[in-house]
């Protein structure tokens, strides 16, 4: 157990919904990132969250968004979606000074 | 960041230490080898990480050659549940802005 939760662990949905997928992080961890895991691409980095801010992005959608809370927390926004939104979300927390990135367990996301 | 080279899989037999090598050839001098392994899509574990000295902790050892352009993760005696994807990731020291950069890994199979 890595500390880092997530929640819903399975979604599914229908194309054009919206969904929210949320993340806490580990305690007192400043830095949330989020990634997706699809079979045919592999795991990509999306964003990057540091103490509320936007830190870094990656090959994150128009129709995607995040934000992270006063309390840590950060929720990964998607929209507009389409079948090949369908993956694994994982959410991954860092201390501050650290570099290693602790996972959470996923959301899998189904789109029909 | 440092494009790193893994085969693609390997087998090891229960019991025995499982050797798993990373080629870094363009790895700069202040960035880190990190190895994460993911079983079964379950979040990416975070297993160790080193700068240029041998690192060992209580899930493996990681081996740096002097030049720094190759690395071994050394499970010393492997189970059936250390059968996953293994990823050897470089990443300057900075987590402000940088992100894990995730290749295809090398899938170890444990045998009985």
């Amino acid at each position: 157990d890595s500390g880092v939760t997530q929640t819903p662990k399975h979604l599914i949905t229908a194309t054009g919904q919206r969904v929210t997928l949320r993340c806490s992080p580990r305690s007192g961890d400043l830095s949330v990132y989020w990634y997706q895991q699809s079979l045919d691409q592999g795991l990509q980095f999306l964003i990057q969250y540091y103490n509320g801010e936007e830190r870094a992005k990656g090959n994150i959608l128009e129709r995607f968004s995040a934000q992270q809370f006063p309390d840590l927390h950060s929720e990964l926004n998607l929209s507009s979606l389409e079948l090949g939104d369908s993956a694994l979300y994982f959410c991954a927390s860092s201390p501050h000074g650290r570099n290693e990135q602790f996972f959470g367990p996923g959301t899998r996301l189904t789109v029909l | 960041d440092a494009k790193t080279t893994q085969p693609t899989s390997m087998d090891c037999a229960e019991g025995r230490a499982a050797n798993l090598p990373c080629n870094h050839s363009t790895i700069s001098g202040n960035e880190y080898v990190y190895w994460y392994r993911q079983i079964h899509s379950q979040g990416p574990q975070y297993i160790i990480h080193g700068l240029k000295n041998n690192e060992t902790n209580e899930m493996a050892s990681l081996i740096i050659t002097e030049d720094r352009k190759s690395s071994t993760l050394i499970l010393p005696h492997a189970t059936l549940r250390d059968t996953a994807v293994y990823y050897c990731i470089v990443r300057g020291p900075d987590n402000y802005g940088q992100n894990f950069v995730f290749g295809p890994g090398t899938r170890l199979s444990v045998l009985p």
